[in-house]
């Protein structure tokens, strides 16, 4: 166990639709990133916040936002769902801003219909 | 631009048997290059995480080596158990201020008995 939670475990819904996923970093953990793997895909990076501040982004597409709370957790917004926006998505934490291992969470499964 | 590339693709070997697995990259400034284990469907675990002045770094059964002039690493891996089987990803991280973090799409490694 990693220390990173993610909620909700799987989320099925239609195109069109929005969601939100959510992370809880580990205690003390300042920043957390948001990653996508599709089937047989490699982890794609699509952002990074550090103690509630957007820090780096990477392949996100303007449909998707997120954003870090005072309380450090996080939550990944996915709108006008498409069916190739079904995948995992991976939330970790580290301490500091680089150079840190990063701790991933077990992940959501989205799956769009 | 940033790549790394991993080989091989998969990777079928028996139980007990050493291997090692490859990763080439073109990413720079280079910070620091990660091995992360991930069992199918979960969140990856970090192995080694390894800095320019570092060329080897154990974790157990799992040795990494590095290379920063001909920028190779690779992640030997000893007495190859069942639990071995998984993929392993190879991150390179650059930094320019914000660290940005490349991944390997994997190798996919199967043990049988």
């Amino acid at each position: 166990d990693s220390g990173v939670t993610q909620t909700p475990k799987h989320l099925i819904t239609a195109t069109g639709q929005r969601v939100t996923l959510r992370c809880s970093p580990r205690s003390g953990d300042l920043s957390v990133y948001w990653y996508q793997q599709s089937l047989d895909q490699g982890l794609q990076f699509l952002i990074q916040y550090y103690n509630g501040e957007e820090r780096a982004k990477g392949n996100i597409l303007e449909r998707f936002s997120a954003q870090q709370f005072p309380d450090l957790h996080s939550e990944l917004n996915l709108s006008s769902l498409e069916l190739g926006d079904s995948a995992l998505y991976f939330c970790a934490s580290s301490p500091r801003l680089e150079s840190d291992t990063q701790y991933f969470g077990p992940g959501t499964r989205l799956t769009v219909l | 631009k940033n790549q790394v590339e991993q080989s091989p693709q998969s990777l079928i070997i028996l139980e007990g048997k050493n291997c090692t697995l490859q990763c080439n990259y073109t990413v720079s400034p280079f910070s620091n290059l990660r091995w992360y284990k991930q069992d199918t469907g979960r969140g990856p675990v970090s192995l080694t995480i390894m800095t320019f002045s570092e060329n080897t770094k154990s974790n157990g059964r799992y040795t990494a080596t590095l290379d920063a002039d001909t920028k190779q690493s690779s992640l030997h891996i000893t007495a190859s158990q069942l639990s071995d089987s998984a993929s392993y990803i190879c991150v390179v991280s650059a930094s320019y201020g914000n660290e940005k973090l490349t991944f390997g799409t994997g190798t996919r490694f199967t043990i049988i008995p």
